[in-house]
Order: C-alpha cells, then structure tokens, then sequence
C-alpha cells in the first residue's frame, strides 16, 4: 500500500474551509484515496473517496491532483463539531490501514 | 437507524485470562473488520471476514483468533491477554463484494468500541 503523509496537526476557524492536506507520492494506479475521521475515541467515520476524479458529498470535497500524488479533503464549513483526526488512506481493497493523521482543531 | 453493536463495552481481564469480544453487523451487511487502537494511537487492523470466510489479515497476534457466524455477527477471542492488550477494539460492517473484483466500494460503519482493560 502507498504511504501517506499528512501534517500532525491543523486549526481552522469555525465556518470557514478546512484544508486538509496529503501526500501520497507511491501511489499505484489501482490505489483509492479514502478519508476518515475519529472523533475522540468514537469509531471512524468515513467521509469520502475517489480515484481520479473530484468527488463532492454532503459532508466534503476531495480533490486530486491530476499526478494524483496528493490530494485535499475540504470542509467547506467547518464547525466545532467538525474537530477529529482525519484520516487519508491509500489502498486497494476493503480493508482500511491507518496511519498518522492529521488532528484538525476548529476554533470558535 | 441500526448500528454496529459490539458487547460489552467495557471488559477488565487479568493477564494470562481470556476475552472474547462480540459484534453484531448492520443488518444486511455481510462484511466485518475488526481494528484495535492502541491508547494514543492509529487504529490497526486485525482481521476481516466476508461471507463467514476470512477476507483478509493484518496485525492479529496467533493468540486472538475470529470468526463470523451463519448470522455474520462476529467474534473476536484473544488468550493468554498481555497488559499491552489493553485497547480500544473496534468493529466495522459493510455490504461486501469484492472490491478487487470490481464492485463497488461499500463504506465501513463502525461500532462505537469495546474497551479491553488488562491487569
């Protein structure tokens, strides 16, 4: 599985975009880009995925480079209820591997 | 709407006990993974099962062993438990297929956890 590397920590004030950012520089083409959160010790949530293309839902958007050697998850809007560790996996498969994420902090 | 339900959610074991740890999928799913998080730590993944059959295998140590049943609620069974045991363990249901045959990628819904403590 390719890895990826995300900064440890993130803040962003409430209501505005969150951009989270990830390297993925080994990525293999049959390689999807997940995103999860963890909200304190709750179970991941998974918010998104795509393979090349944008994708967009009700909770974000993941852009992808079109090397896709990286890629962002934006919370349009971010809210208190938003701060978590977010999570960018890299993987073939159902089964998720996680790594070092990102801890984003939204402040009031 | 229905969640992943594992039992029970808090469990204290001496060392050298056993533990056996319950998950009760969304109905309909038929796929369950089982992660453990470490206290300030990743989840790691253990183990996962489609259709009662193994699907796939990450850091489960040989003294945990699982399975899913005929109702595909699953089991997680750890022997000889270690202090370092001592985790969060996590349990995930999807609607399966195989996603390296090319169906699509079903999103994981976790449970909210058990915590193992061990003394």
């Amino acid at each position: 599985d390719a890895k990826t590397t995300q900064p440890p920590s993130m803040d962003c004030a409430e209501g505005r975009a969150a951009n989270l950012p990830c390297n993925h520089s080994t990525i293999s083409g049959n390689e999807y880009v997940y995103w999860y959160r963890q909200i304190h010790s709750q179970g991941p949530q998974y918010i998104i995925h795509g393979l090349k293309n944008n994708e967009t839902n009700e909770m974000a958007s993941l852009i992808i480079t079109e090397d896709r050697k990286s890629s962002t998850l934006i919370l349009p809007h971010a809210t208190l209820r938003d701060t978590a560790v977010y999570y960018c996996i890299v993987r073939v498969g159902n089964d998720m591997r996680f790594g070092a994420g990102t801890r984003l902090t939204v402040k009031p | 709407a229905a969640g992943v339900i594992q039992s029970p959610r808090h469990l204290i074991k001496e060392k050298r006990e056993t533990a056996t740890l319950k998950c009760y999928p969304i109905p309909r799913h038929d796929t369950v993974y089982w992660y453990q998080q470490g206290p300030g730590q990743d989840p790691q993944f253990l183990i996962s099962f489609y259709e009662k059959m193994q699907s796939d295998k990450g850091s489960i140590p040989d003294r945990f062993s699982a399975q899913q049943f005929s109702d595909y609620h699953s089991e997680l069974n750890m022997s000889s438990l270690e202090l370092g045991d001592s985790a969060l363990y996590f349990c995930a249901s999807s609607l399966g297929g195989s996603f390296l045959a090319g169906s699509s990628y079903n999103e994981q819904f976790f449970g909210p956890g058990t915590r193992l403590t061990v003394l």
